[in-house]
């Protein structure tokens, strides 16, 4: 079984703090997605990393593929209200479906 | 809006009534799965059916039967649930399982309570 490990498990910042969030497994993936979940509905795709080392800008949220595929992070800048939710990883091991992470669940305080 | 929509959005129902749970996909997806979201647990992926095949079933109980009749419509049939079968209920569609970049595209999910 494949697990992915995200840490840490709950947030609670104020506005303007910037923050890092961690997804960490010992399988390789062929790809990471990160996405954010609202209280109420689906999780929404937010970035999809595939190769190692890749890093990608979302506006303030800075996405990055560890070297060898098997962890990725993900920083928020100045977080805002707005960017409260449920952050879930889910890599994909090119097999069947994705493996998600158990979530960082992130309240920004006004 | 994902292009996912579910139905109904919140169900309560006792333990030996049955239901049913519906997704549409309007993305013109090949792939559509059944999660069930608890509080303080991972995803738990259900089902996931390919071109209207299913092809994973994750030991999930019998009191849970899905039904796929055509690539944009997924169903969840529900018999006799026990209480620890409240969740939130996610369906989600990909262009296609197989590996690289398996995007995929939630619907707003189906809170269910079982008393």
């Amino acid at each position: 079984t494949q697990l992915l490990e995200q840490s840490p498990q709950f947030l609670s910042i104020q506005e303007g703090e910037n923050l890092t969030v961690y997804c960490n497994s010992s399988s390789v993936f062929s790809s990471l997605q990160w996405y954010r979940q609202e209280p109420g509905e689906g999780p929404v795709l937010l970035v999809t990393v595939v190769t190692g080392g890749e890093v990608k800008k979302l506006k303030r949220l800075t996405f990055q593929f560890g070297d060898a595929r098997k962890d990725s992070s993900l920083h928020i800048t100045a977080a805002q209200p707005g960017d409260t939710g449920l952050y879930l990883c889910a890599g994909d091991t090119g097999r069947r479906a994705l493996t998600f992470g158990s979530g960082t669940r992130l309240q920004v305080q006004p | 809006e994902t292009g996912v929509t579910q139905t109904p959005r919140h169900l309560v129902m006792g333990m030996t009534n049955k239901k049913s749970l519906k997704c549409e996909q309007h993305l013109g997806h090949n792939a559509m799965y059944w999660y069930k979201q608890s509080a303080k647990k991972p995803l738990e992926l259900m089902f996931v059916y390919s071109l209207e095949e299913r092809v994973e079933n994750n030991s999930v109980p019998s009191r849970f039967s899905p039904e796929c009749p055509n690539s944009s419509h997924l169903f969840l049939h529900l018999h006799t649930l026990q209480p620890e079968d409240s969740a939130l209920y996610l369906c989600a569609s990909s262009r296609a399982l197989a590996g690289g970049r398996n995007e995929q595209f939630f619907g707003p999910g189906t809170r269910l309570t079982v008393l």
